[in-house]
């Protein structure tokens, strides 16, 4: 079983539609969960960082996270083509950060 | 410096040869962690330094890999004889601790080619 497990895509969302991203995780130890998102050819920006059961806001990301079910995921509201990008889950494992392979998401204008 | 810097930002060597990447760390980070991205692959964990503790290595795909942090600044990651499956995107990345709540900031990349 991988660490951290993305559907690869690509999902494709019309544009001002929410976009919904959502990962796996195998380690019940991990207790810290990023989003990052990477745009081609770019290296990879923190956009959301969540540690405690349920929702955490910011604009129009929200990160939400279920430690018993061992998911967490993102969503994006009134999507935009800039969102358009490849959106990595990571998540700690003892001092360090452990990234899924990413999902594309694309935004339809 | 302001962000974490990484160079160089390309290159490309002929198999067999040896390779260095450098990565200079946000002053005042003590944690600093490299991995490698291949083609349409996620991030793979390689190395992390932590101040002056021993680094974690157990992410070097081989012994042909190595690198070390002088002076827990600038970190130089080293391919010895480089083959065509070390082509990838090596990104550096610092943090100010290793739980720090935001994560790390990574560099640009250098983007290796092993002709």
């Amino acid at each position: 079983q991988k660490e951290v497990e993305q559907n690869s895509g690509p999902l494709s969302v019309p544009e001002g539609a929410i976009a919904s991203l959502n990962c796996t995780y195998s380690d019940r130890g991990s207790q810290s969960f990023f989003w990052y998102r990477q745009y081609s050819g770019k290296s990879p920006e923190l956009i959301m960082s969540i540690y405690s059961n349920g929702d955490k806001e910011d604009g129009r990301f929200t990160a939400q996270l279920n430690k018993a079910s061992q998911y967490v995921s993102l969503l994006i509201r009134d999507s935009q083509p800039s969102d358009s990008a490849t959106y990595l889950c990571a998540v700690n494992r003892d001092d360090k950060i452990i990234f899924g392979k990413g999902t594309r998401l694309h935004i339809l204008p | 410096g302001a962000g974490v810097s990484q160079s160089p930002s390309n290159k490309v060597t002929e198999k067999g040869k040896d390779v260095e990447l450098r990565c200079d760390p946000i002053s005042g980070h003590t944690a600093l962690y490299w991995y490698r991205q291949s083609l349409g692959q996620g991030l793979e964990f390689l190395i992390y330094f932590q101040g002056n503790s021993a680094p974690d290595k157990s992410g070097l795909p081989s012994d042909r890999f190595s690198a070390e942090r002088t002076g827990g600044s600038v970190s130089t990651l080293t391919i010895q004889r480089t083959q065509q499956e070390d082509s990838a995107v090596y990104l550096c990345a610092s943090s100010l601790n290793p739980r720090d709540s935001y994560g790390y900031t990574f560099g640009s990349g250098t983007r290796l080619t092993v002709v």
